[in-house]
């Protein structure tokens, strides 16, 4: 067990609908990562926020958002789903930046979801 | 952009023999470069990891080599088990305070052990 925990664990629904991931990091840290992984393709990283503000930003569509809320949750929002969205989405969390190099990030279990 | 390249794609060993998977990165910024295993169905754990004033580190049968001149780094594993059948990602990242941890993945290398 990680310690993050992402909900929900499946989720199916139809093209153009809207969704929302929950991740609770791990406790105590302060970044929260979401990144994509789509069948057979590696990890796709979306976005980072570190302490409530947006540190980081990948390819991520404009149809995907995400926020960090003061307790440090996040929730990546995905709008007008098409079927290529289908993917599983991972959170993960680390301590954040300290001015040093690097730092493990935790995976959470991922949350599958699938666009019919 | 930063831009992380790996190979294989695919590797197939024979029970005991050594597995090597190579990576290469671009953003020479890059300081720290993790190793993440991710059995069939779960979340990628993290195997080992070095940092670029390291050239080498070992752990048990696995190690890592940076080459920070050449921008590659390498996982070795030896005395492969059925049980290091995985997708192995390798990661660089940047690691200072404005950028965050943001790791930026390899597309993965699917290590076959055949016993």
């Amino acid at each position: 067990d990680s310690g993050v925990t992402q909900t929900p664990k499946h989720l199916i629904t139809a093209t153009g609908q809207r969704v929302t991931l929950r991740c609770s990091p791990r406790s105590g840290d302060l970044s929260v990562y979401w990144y994509q992984q789509s069948l057979d393709q590696g990890l796709q990283f979306l976005i980072q926020y570190y302490n409530g503000e947006e540190r980081a930003k990948g390819n991520i569509l404009e149809r995907f958002s995400a926020q960090q809320f003061p307790d440090l949750h996040s929730e990546l929002n995905l709008s007008s789903l098409e079927l290529g969205d289908s993917a599983l989405y991972f959170c993960a969390s680390s301590a954040g930046t300290s001015g040093s190099p690097g730092g493990e990030l935790f995976f959470g279990e991922g949350s599958r979801l699938t666009v019919l | 952009g930063e831009n992380v390249e790996q190979h294989p794609s695919t590797l197939s060993v024979q029970e005991g023999d050594s597995a090597v998977i190579k990576c290469t990165y671009s953003d020479s910024a890059s300081n720290y470069f993790p190793w993440y295993k991710q059995e069939l169905g779960k979340r990628p754990q993290l195997i080992i990891d070095i940092r670029s004033n390291v050239g080498e580190k070992k752990d048990q049968r696995i190690a890592v080599t940076l080459n920070k001149t050449a921008k590659h780094f390498s996982l070795h594993i030896t005395e492969t088990q059925p049980e290091d059948s995985a997708v192995y990602f390798c990661a660089a990242s940047r690691g200072a305070r404005e950028y965050g941890n943001k790791l930026v993945f390899g597309a993965g290398t699917i290590l076959r052990v055949k016993s």
